[in-house]
């Protein structure tokens, strides 16, 4: 069965710290993982990754997938308390006739001034 | 088990008909949400509820309508009006926020409309 996991569930630090949020997946054709950002409605989309070891970047957040062993992580340096926010990773299955998205539960980051 | 279902996971229509998609809950979440997601992108929040009887537009609302009658049930149609109505339609529900910061979504398994 295709998986999803993200770990930690949820996540205390304060400012200035460095988080590493990961996700972990078992997914038959593999295509992208991608990240969000649940803040008070919806998730925002921050990454779209699909190959190896290619470092994605925006500002304090970075991302890295690891295709060999079935992983990404999300990076924060110098978190702020407009960073606190639920971090979504999604599994995209390959094939246009799938679509389904699989995501895990979440990672729930507090960011304490 | 509890969880979030959606149906059907793959409907097609013809261009200019309306059609409902099916979202129900089992979780007793107050809140619910519809989203659309199109190829290469993320999610976009077409509409969401807070609570019964209450609903308000996402991002994306123009074209489509929703109603919240039952605590457990969100249902999206996709009406003739929507230019673009082929892609992936994602149902998610949550308990609601704490503090400010949202309770996680779970997410239906979708559902892809196709329009020809």
């Amino acid at each position: 069965e295709d998986k999803v996991v993200q770990s930690p569930l949820s996540l205390v630090v304060h400012e200035g710290d460095t988080v590493t949020l990961n996700c972990s997946y078992e997914v038959t054709n593999f295509r992208s993982l991608l990240w969000y950002k649940q803040e008070k409605k919806a998730p925002t989309f921050l990454f779209m990754l699909t190959s190896s070891g290619i470092e994605k970047k925006s500002g304090r957040l970075s991302s890295i997938l690891d295709k060999k062993e079935l992983f990404s992580i999300l990076n924060i340096t110098a978190t702020q308390t407009g960073d606190s926010a639920i971090y979504l990773c999604a599994v995209v299955p390959y094939g246009g006739s799938q679509g389904n998205l699989i995501f895990g539960k979440g990672t729930k980051l507090s960011v304490k001034p | 088990d509890g969880g979030i279902t959606q149906s059907p996971k793959y409907l097609f229509r013809k261009e200019g008909q309306n059609v409902t998609l099916s979202c129900e809950q089992n979780l007793n979440h107050d809140a619910m949400y519809w989203y659309r997601q199109d190829p290469g992108q993320g999610l976009r929040l077409i509409y969401y509820s807070q609570i019964v009887n209450d609903f308000q537009k996402g991002d994306i609302a123009e074209g489509y309508s929703v109603s919240r009658e039952k605590k457990e049930s969100f249902p999206l149609t996709v009406t003739s009006a929507q230019k673009n109505p082929t892609a992936f339609y994602l149902c998610a529900s949550s308990s609601g926020t704490s503090g400010g910061l949202p309770y996680e979504q779970y997410f239906g398994p979708g559902t892809r409309l196709t329009v020809t």
